[in-house]
């Protein structure tokens, strides 16, 4: 069963701007992941948090999460055309690798 | 380095068929899964094995689905007969595997089964 939520599903943005994207979860949990997912092509890993941390950065990458509100949030600076894909983020409730996976955010950064 | 190479790439078939995906992890991953992606929803987990031992099958439809991960390395994903909903991407994915512990899953570019 899908675990996370995205929000939003839908995102349009001009290269260079900043893209947000917000993630709802049900459970208590161990740790969240984002993955990147282009057209055609498989999941990539971006950044793990765990329940303990509250910010994690990596690159352009910017992930917060607020485990009394069951939600993280992704942000994505000075955005590429490359960066456009699906974005998913995905709950480990175990800490076992277990992992859950919402439905996704699409991000379209034009040109 | 290699990263998670699944075949085929794509596969059409008739409803009632059987149908066999295939996975080799990256060399060195104890953890393999099986994940199904249907269009616009994230991966579901079917199967996960560390080594050649399934630890995770509940949610895989045992009636028509089976797996197996013989040496524990490479995998098969079996579907007999297929069903017009069995219709998806079908992922797999491997990690190092520490038991209880956390670790990245790198994911293969999946096979894309149609059922006619």
């Amino acid at each position: 069963s899908q675990q996370g939520e995205e929000d939003p599903q839908a995102l349009s943005i001009q290269e260079g701007e900043n893209a947000t994207m917000n993630c709802s979860y049900k459970t208590s949990i161990n740790n969240l992941q984002w993955y990147r997912q282009n057209s055609g092509r498989g999941l990539v890993h971006l950044i793990l948090i765990r329940s303990n941390e509250r910010e994690k950065h990596s690159g352009r990458l910017r992930v917060t999460l607020d485990t009394s509100k069951k939600s993280s949030s992704l942000l994505i600076t000075a955005s590429r055309a490359a960066d456009t894909a699906s974005y998913f983020c995905a709950t480990d409730a175990g800490g076992n690798n277990r992992l859950a996976f919402g439905k996704g955010n699409q991000v379209v950064v034009i040109p | 380095e290699a990263g998670v190479v699944q075949s085929p790439r794509y596969k059409i078939i008739e409803k009632k068929q059987p149908v066999a995906f295939w996975c080799n992890p990256i060399s060195g991953h104890n953890t393999l899964y099986w994940y199904l992606q249907n269009l616009g929803q994230g991966p579901e987990l079917l199967i996960r094995y560390e080594n050649e031992e399934a630890v995770d099958d509940s949610q895989l439809p045992k009636d028509r689905f089976s797996a197996e991960r013989l040496k524990g390395v490479d995998s098969t994903l079996k579907i007999q007969p297929a069903e017009l909903g069995d219709s998806a991407v079908y992922l797999c994915a491997s990690s190092l595997g520490y038991r209880g512990l956390t670790d990245t899953q790198y994911f293969g570019p999946g096979t894309r089964l149609t059922v006619l």
